[in-house]
């Protein structure tokens, strides 16, 4: 079980060039996040998903795009990378339902934003 | 707005000693809270608490939730260097939304 992996671990972008964002999960979970991580700012979530389908904003969604076509992935786009988007980003997931449930975190990518 | 405040912001103790870690919430719809820590990489599960006055513990980790004052604290004995870490506390405030505090960054001294 590899649990959740993101890719890629690091990327370097110019202003204005955008890219993606993959996190995928075996474990069948039903809820995913994007969070970011900044120095003295703790996780910000960016944007979730609770199924298949489906996504809404989270505290920090400006400049980020995402799309969950199947259960298992989770991508977040940069349209155009601003320097204020350098940061670690977190995928997380976590498992359905109405229960107490922890969330599962991948490694993290690294992003810089020249 | 839903807030989570952990202190102290930073730590800095020697093998052997005693710390403890807090983190204070407002928050609308409590459900849990959880304890993480995170090395380099990603955040790991330590404890989640639901229930005010019952003490969940795994080796020399322990922590207890306050509903009433509305605090948590994460003790560490025998502290180590392998506990140096960030060590984050999250609330879960309605079902699937989570709430981080800023974390407290802990360093132990060999």
């Amino acid at each position: 079980n590899a649990g959740v992996t993101q890719t890629p671990k690091f990327r370097v972008l110019k202003t204005g060039q955008s890219m993606t964002l993959l996190c995928a999960q075996d474990m069948n979970h039903e809820y995913m996040y994007w969070y970011r991580q900044d120095p003295g700012m703790g996780l910000r979530l960016i944007h979730y998903s609770v199924g298949e389908g489906t996504t809404a904003k989270g505290e920090v969604p400006d400049g980020y795009n995402v799309s969950r076509l199947k259960k298992q992935n989770f991508l977040l786009g940069l349209e155009s990378a601003a320097p204020s988007q350098t940061s670690v980003y977190f995928c997380a997931t976590r498992d359905g339902g109405t229960g107490l449930y922890e969330q599962y975190f991948g490694p993290g990518t690294r992003l810089t934003v020249t | 707005e839903d807030k989570v405040v952990q202190s102290p912001l930073s730590l800095v103790v020697h093998e052997g000693d005693t710390v403890t870690l807090n983190c204070s919430y407002e928050v609308t719809n409590f459900r849990s809270l959880l304890w993480y820590k995170q090395e380099k990489k990603a955040p790991t599960f330590l404890f989640m608490l639901t229930s005010s006055g019952i003490e969940k513990k795994s080796g020399r980790l322990s922590s207890i939730l306050d509903k009433k004052e509305l605090f948590s604290i994460l003790n560490i004995t025998a502290t180590q260097t392998g506990d140096s870490a960030i060590y984050l506390c999250a609330v879960e405030a309605g079902t699937y939304k989570y709430i981080f505090g800023t974390g407290t960054r802990l360093k132990v001294l060999a």
